[in-house]
């Protein structure tokens, strides 16, 4: 059973564009929110995360937009560059109880 | 710090040995996880312990056994294993909190042949 669902499965942006990604969840327990970035062969590196106290946070390049009502979230991601290009997933957690949305592979196009 | 380590990086075994995976933390958290990842999907949660004691076990099979010895080091005692385990082996720790980021290791590429 998939806790939380992420969209799109891939992505192909432009150098400089915006990329955005959508996660939605169902458990109302869940209190945190991380965004996790992989490149190939690595672990998951923290990117940014959000609590549900707060609809949006910025970090950088990188913004969580975070909708309770709706139980959605979204990363954007500005003025993506290549280096930009790995999988990111989104994650929900509550007491140390973390899923993850299926990911997103990101190529960011020179 | 913020550095989680994984040994060994890689590791191939046959379906009827035994191995062991490590991890380590000094970062002073007391929750630790060990995920499975196959290729092109996220990471599954297995087991998760806390304050070395195990909280979390989602069922996995009994070929896979947790221990942690103490508050830095998190093991995971592999034998009989299927060729369909595996995968990508990650380790993470985190403050046991609500709402705590975890760090993950680069993890343990197992393959079983």
């Amino acid at each position: 059973q998939q806790q939380v669902k992420q969209s799109p499965q891939s992505l192909i942006v432009q150098k400089g564009g915006i990329s955005i990604i959508n996660c939605a969840y169902e458990n109302t327990a869940f209190d945190y929110f991380p965004w996790y970035q992989q490149f190939p062969g690595k672990g998951p590196a923290l990117l940014i995360a959000i609590r549900p106290d707060v609809s949006e946070k910025k970090e950088g390049r990188f913004t969580i937009s975070f909708n309770k009502s709706a139980k959605q979230f979204s990363l954007h991601i500005m003025d993506s560059q290549p280096g930009d290009s790995a999988t990111y997933f989104c994650a929900a957690s509550h007491n140390n109880d973390m899923r993850f949305g299926a990911g997103t592979r990101l190529t960011v196009k020179p | 710090d913020t550095e989680v380590t994984q040994t060994p990086k890689h590791l191939v075994m046959g379906m009827t040995n035994k191995k062991s995976l490590k991890c380590e933390q000094h970062m002073g958290h007391r929750a630790m996880y060990w995920y499975k990842q196959k290729a092109k999907k996220p990471p599954e949660l297995m087991f998760v312990y806390s304050y070395e004691k195990l909280s979390i076990n989602e069922s996995v099979p009994s070929r896979f056994s947790p221990e942690c010895p103490n508050s830095s080091l998190l093991n995971l005692h592999l034998h009989a294993l299927q060729p369909e385990d595996s995968a990508l082996y990650l380790c993470a720790s985190s403050q046991v909190n609500r709402g705590e980021t975890q760090y993950f290791g680069p993890g343990t590429r197992l393959l079983v042949l």
